[in-house]
C-alpha cells in the first residue's frame, strides 16, 4: 500500500565515517527498488537501484542490499561527507505497475 | 541526456483561484508522466499517472476534478490545481519515463505551490 510518513527519522554520522539507511518495504510483488537523495526545495535523485533477482548492487562509494525474506532495503554510503547530507528514499514498483511507492525517507545529517 | 523541467518552480496565489504547473522532458520523449505531491517532512505521494494522448489514472483519494492534468504532447505534461485552497499548499513533482525503460522514472525540481 501507500506509504505516509508524518516524521523523517534522523541518522546522524562523523564525516568519514559510513552510514547505513534502512527502508521496510510493503509489497512482496515488487521487483524493482531504488534509493533517492532529495535535497531541500528539489527532486529526488536517483542514486543507485536493484532489481529482485539480486541481494547486493554497488555503486560509486553506496551499496544497496536488498533482503526479500523480510522485505528489507537498505543504503549504505562509504566515507561520508557533508555533501552527502539530505533526505534518502526507498522506492518500490509493484511488478507490472510501472509505479514508484516511496517509503517514509530518512534524514542524513554529517558532522564536520 | 533525461532532464525534466517544471515551469514555475514556485507560485504563491489566492484562494479560489487555479494554478498551471508544467513538466516538460527536454532532450526525449516520454511515453508516460507521474505528478506527486509532498508535504513538508513527509514522503512523495504518486497523484496520477498520464499516458500521452489519454486520459490520467488517479490514485485512490486524489480529485480528478480538482487535479486536472493534460499530457498533450510527448514532451509535455501539465496539473491544474483547481480552486485552489491553503491545504492545497505542497511541493508538486513530475516524473517522467520513456518507452524503453518501463521502470526508470526521470525527476523533474518541482513546484512549491502556496496558497494564501
Amino acid at each position: 500500500g501507500e506509504s505516509v510518513g508524518l516524521h523523517l527519522p534522523t541518522l546522524s554520522v562523523q564525516e568519514g565515517d559510513n552510514s547505513i539507511i534502512n527502508c521496510a518495504y510493503s509489497n512482496s510483488a515488487s521487483d524493482y527498488f531504488i534509493w533517492y537523495k532529495q535535497e531541500s526545495g528539489k527532486g529526488p535523485q536517483f542514486i543507485i537501484d536493484i532489481r529482485s533477482n539480486m541481494d547486493k548492487r554497488q555503486g560509486q562509494r553506496v551499496t544497496v542490499l536488498l533482503n526479500k525474506t523480510v522485505k528489507h532495503l537498505s543504503l549504505q554510503i562509504a566515507a561520508t561527507q557533508p555533501g552527502d547530507s539530505a533526505v534518502y528514499f526507498c522506492a518500490e514498483t509493484p511488478s507490472n505497475t510501472g509505479k514508484l511507492i516511496f517509503g517514509q525517507g530518512t534524514t542524513l545529517q554529517v558532522k564536520p | 541526456g533525461a532532464v525534466v523541467s517544471q515551469h514555475p518552480s514556485r507560485v504563491i496565489c489566492k484562494s479560489g483561484t487555479s494554478v498551471k504547473i508544467e513538466c516538460r522532458s527536454l532532450d526525449f520523449q516520454a511515453t508516460t508522466m507521474f505528478w506527486y505531491r509532498q508535504f513538508p517532512k513527509q514522503s512523495l505521494m504518486l497523484m496520477a499517472t498520464s499516458n500521452e494522448g489519454s486520459k490520467a489514472t488517479y490514485e485512490q483519494g486524489v480529485e480528478k476534478d480538482k487535479f486536472l492534468i493534460n499530457h498533450a504532447s510527448l514532451t509535455l505534461s501539465t496539473l491544474t490545481v483547481t480552486s485552489a485552497h491553503p491545504e492545497d499548499s505542497s511541493f508538486y513533482i513530475c516524473s517522467a519515463r520513456t518507452g524503453s525503460s518501463y521502470n526508470e522514472q526521470f525527476f523533474g525540481p518541482g513546484t512549491r505551490l502556496t496558497v494564501l
